[in-house]
């Protein structure tokens, strides 16, 4: 049974970079099947779908958010990262990392508990 | 992008009501529709995924339908623990995205 656990700052300045990493256990993040994805929930908002990347590298962002943000994987350590760049208030939200199945209808199978990021000074 | 348009936003009942929620993408998805019960503090669990496939687990009181852009969550006799919000999410391109919630509350 694959976990997926987020670990990062819960708070981060304005203007500042907000980075969170995914542990993956229970599976490995260089399965072929498999994409690794960050969605956010906003306070009182619905869910927002941030992005994913391949073990190979290769990503697929949400262009509301291209310009700031970055995601890697790290085979090695079985990780991926966010990283979001000149954050605002409106950043503030629950970040989740999930696993999409790519040869099952590209839905996340499997969810993170989630982290709560206040962008505040 | 594709928008997914969700209604009710919210909707009162009681413990062994039937409830439909429905889901509307702005085009064309076929089948790639999932649907997820979000609780506070928790991560979303996945109720249903490829529109009406039952994922593991998943009490059959639930059950999804639809094609293209028009899909419906049922829930046939409310249970206590399924007073929690719904959420569709598309998947057939992205930016994958999500409808914006129907809160289910107990009347």
């Amino acid at each position: 049974q694959v976990q997926l656990q987020e670990s990062g700052p819960g708070l981060v300045k304005p203007s500042q970079t907000l980075s969170l990493t995914c542990t993956v256990s229970g599976g490995s993040i260089s399965s072929a099947a498999y994409y690794w994805s960050w969605i956010r929930h906003h306070p009182g908002k619905g869910l927002e779908w941030i992005g994913y990347i391949y073990y190979s590298g290769t990503t697929d962002y949400n262009p509301s958010l291209q310009s700031r943000l970055t995601i890697s994987v790290d085979t090695s350590k079985n990780q991926f990262s966010l990283r979001l760049s000149s954050v605002t208030a409106a950043d503030t939200a629950v970040y989740y990392c999930a696993r999409v199945s790519r040869y099952n209808w590209n839905y996340c199978d499997s969810w993170g508990q989630g982290t709560l990021v206040t962008v505040s000074s | 992008d594709i928008q997914m348009t969700q209604s009710p936003s919210s909707l009162s009942a009681s413990v062994g009501d039937r409830v439909t929620i429905t889901c509307r993408a702005s085009q064309s998805i076929t089948s790639y529709l999932t649907w997820y019960q979000g609780k506070p503090g928790r991560a979303p669990k996945v109720l249903i995924y490829s529109a009406s496939t039952l994922q593991s687990g998943v009490p059959s009181r639930f059950r999804g339908s639809g094609s293209g852009t028009d899909f419906t969550l049922t829930i046939s006799s409310l249970q206590v623990e399924d007073f929690a919000t719904y959420y569709c999410q598309q998947s057939y391109s992205t930016p994958y995205t999500f409808g914006q919630g129907t809160n289910l509350e107990i009347k």
